[in-house]
């Protein structure tokens, strides 16, 4: 299976702070990779695929970028509605694996 | 509107088997792949296994190969989980995930989740 290592598992920032997660696959996933949005006591949200396509109501502060085994996932300017766990997911092959997890809190 | 809603989940003893289902509502069932995904107490996500549009391919996580079956009725906009041979290592929230294609690997709704607790 492919493993995928996202960081940090987490991370304090001040509103208007761009953020940056990272995601590493273990082997060469080309751009098959998701990020999600978890609230608490909510179901994830899609917010990127296919690396770096923003899915579709989703503000423009959110970005994504990579290919191959190395993605970062961005927050240009930290709003407070932003407080959420995000996730990394990759598809290669149909088997399907997420990061760890990124808990992100306001400094 | 798109709605997925998650049902089954209860608590159940080690061995035990249970069913969950998923009621689709808002798009073409049949055009797209199903998903569960799984997120144990405090955990992050795990996904568990994939149904495609027809239902002729299904593929599933090592952890729950030879115990879960995935399945879908088309006709009643359902998707089904059968779980067998329950473990503790079981207990969690399952959301059932709608797939963005046929068969891709990208969730673009869940429902909200049923809770499945394995214990004596």
């Amino acid at each position: 299976d492919i493993q995928m290592t996202q960081s940090p598992s987490s991370l304090s920032a001040s509103v208007g702070d761009r953020v940056t997660i990272t995601c590493q696959a273990s082997q060469d996933i080309s751009n098959y990779l998701n990020w999600y949005q978890q609230k608490p006591g909510k179901a994830p949200k899609l917010l990127i695929y296919d690396a770096s396509n923003l899915e579709t109501g989703v503000p423009s502060r959110f970005s994504g970028s990579g290919s191959g085994t190395d993605f970062t996932f961005t927050i240009s300017s930290l709003q407070p509605e932003d407080i959420a766990t995000y996730y990394c997911q990759q598809y290669d092959n149909l088997l399907i694996t997420f990061g760890q997890g990124t808990r992100l809190e306001i400094k | 509107e798109v709605q997925l809603v998650e049902s089954g989940g209860v608590v159940v003893q080690p061995g035990g088997s249970l069913r969950l289902s998923c009621a689709a509502s808002g798009f073409t069932f049949d055009d797209y792949a199903m998903h569960w995904v799984r997120q144990a107490p405090g955990k992050g996500l795990e996904w568990v296994s994939l149904i495609s549009w027809d239902g002729g391919s299904t593929y599933y996580a090592d952890s729950v190969k030879g115990r879960f079956t995935i399945s879908r009725d088309n006709s009643k906009n359902s998707l089904y989980l059968q779980m067998n041979s329950l473990r503790a290592e079981d207990t969690a929230l399952y959301y059932c995930a709608k797939d963005i294609k046929a068969a891709a690997g990208t969730f673009d709704y869940w429902g909200q989740g049923t809770l499945v607790t394995v214990s004596s």
